[in-house]
């Protein structure tokens, strides 16, 4: 079993809908990230959180530690959204380990 | 505004081939990591550094070397290129302290025959 496991692997929705998925990990952290992959293969960081909440534009994260889940929230998706999310977790020593990722097509 | 460099972008090599993958970074960042992507898999560690002259082994670091003469550079080697090393790599960099968001370069794409 991965350390690190995100659901669901593959998400295609409509624009405009409300878009959730889950990372859940097996293991003490320090910190959770949340990042971006878009087609062209750049990885960008979205959210680094270690408790409670964070958000920044149509895009929320949560993190609940005694339960070891967190949640990426995209509210008003639209077609750019389009990504691969990859959940990676801080075991320490700044190394991470990632999940599989999950894959978002946005229809217009 | 560069952030974190790699080159080349794409590249073919023959089994047994050697080369080196080019990584830099211009944010005096102390950290800095290769990662290797594989299709439907998470991105795997193959060595990191914590400083110049201090390299580690991560999860996957059989068939590679690495270097950190400087805090700008981190060259990634394959000595003898083989199949299973057909991946998209990543180099990654970040700040000392904490729980420090990791910067990416664009990557890349290995492709050995």
């Amino acid at each position: 079993k991965n350390e690190v496991e995100q659901s669901p692997q593959n998400l295609t929705a409509q624009e405009g809908e409300f878009i959730t998925i889950n990372c859940s990990y097996s293991v003490g952290i320090s910190a959770l990230h949340w990042l971006q992959q878009h087609p062209g293969g750049g990885i960008v960081s979205l959210f680094m959180l270690s408790s409670g909440k964070k958000k920044h534009g149509r895009l929320i994260a949560t993190i609940n530690i005694q339960e070891k889940h967190s949640s990426l929230h995209i509210t008003a998706s639209h077609p750019r959204d389009s990504a691969v999310y990859i959940c990676a977790v801080n075991r320490g020593a700044q190394k991470l380990v990632f999940g599989q990722g999950t894959r978002l097509t946005i229809n217009p | 505004n560069a952030g974190v460099t790699q080159t080349p972008k794409f590249r073919i090599l023959k089994i047994g081939q050697s080369m080196t993958l080019q990584c830099a970074q211009d944010m005096n960042h102390n950290y800095m990591y290769w990662y290797r992507q594989d299709p439907g898999m998470g991105l795997k560690l193959i060595y990191y550094s914590v400083g110049a002259g201090i390299t580690d082994k991560g999860e996957v670091p059989n068939g590679y070397n690495v270097s950190r003469s400087t805090t700008e550079y981190f060259p990634l080697r394959l000595e003898l290129a083989a199949p299973s090393q057909t991946s998209v790599y990543f180099c990654a960099s970040s700040g000392q302290g904490r729980n420090q968001p990791q910067h990416f370069g664009d990557g890349t794409r290995l492709s050995i025959l």
